[in-house]
């Protein structure tokens, strides 16, 4: 059990464009989920909180405007990333709190690979 | 806020040798650590954790150690196998619905068999 999903897995795109992730909880329901960034042979480091039914919060330097994150379910939050830049390539990666486990208790997905030519 | 570091950034092991890796954590209020296992193209995997109500907690190979007056956490790793070879990651964070993991760096280790 406690399986997060994200899709797509990797992704190319092409500078300009917006490009959405998906983050599943997909045999729990998740309260909290989390978004990070992972740059090469560096550590995670967090964007933003999605709280299901309210608004993200980001951490200090991350455009909100940029990194649009909707959590519009208990299973489901997404990100997208308006207007790529080759600077916004990175591994992105989510994780989840299940519902009712302890608060502490976080499940990542597999992240997502993205490049932007 | 929270600050995490963590030594070596790499470790290189002989096959059946031991592995250990440590951090340190700046706000005593945290009170969950857990250590994560990440291999190329991944997302990190919880390997280990530990709570502050406890010193020591151990998990076949695996053990952490931690002691919370001097605020550091060490991850054990004994009779490395080369499928041990990852990016290892100490996280810690305040028990608290909302509240997400501040990582170490980071350890590269390799084990050569």
């Amino acid at each position: 059990g406690a399986v997060v999903s994200q899709h797509p897995s990797w992704v190319i795109c092409k500078s300009g464009t917006s490009v959405k992730i998906e983050c599943r909880s997909l045999d729990f329901q998740a309260t909290t989920m989390f978004w990070y960034r992972q740059f090469p042979k560096q550590s995670l480091m967090l964007m933003a909180t999605s709280n299901e039914g309210s608004k993200a919060t980001y951490e200090q330097g991350v455009e909100k405007d940029k990194f649009l994150i909707n959590h519009a379910s208990l299973t489901l939050s997404t990100l997208t990333v308006t207007s790529a830049h080759p600077e916004d390539s990175s591994f992105y990666i989510c994780s989840a709190v299940r519902l009712a486990a302890p608060s502490d208790e976080q499940f990542f997905g597999p992240g997502t690979r993205l490049t932007v030519l | 806020g929270e600050n995490v570091e963590q030594h070596p950034s790499t470790l290189s092991v002989q096959e059946g040798d031991s592995a250990v890796i440590k951090c340190t954590y700046s706000d005593s209020a945290s009170n969950y650590f857990p250590w994560y296992k990440q291999e190329l193209g991944k997302g990190p995997q919880l390997i280990i954790d530990i709570r502050s109500n406890v010193g020591e907690k151990k998990d076949q190979r695996i053990a952490v150690t931690l002691n919370k007056t001097a605020k550091h956490f060490s991850l054990h790793i004994t009779e490395t196998q080369p499928e041990d070879s990852a990016v290892y990651f100490c996280a810690a964070s305040i028990t608290q619905a909302g509240t997400a993991l501040i990582f170490g760096k980071g350890t590269t280790l390799s084990v050569s068999s």
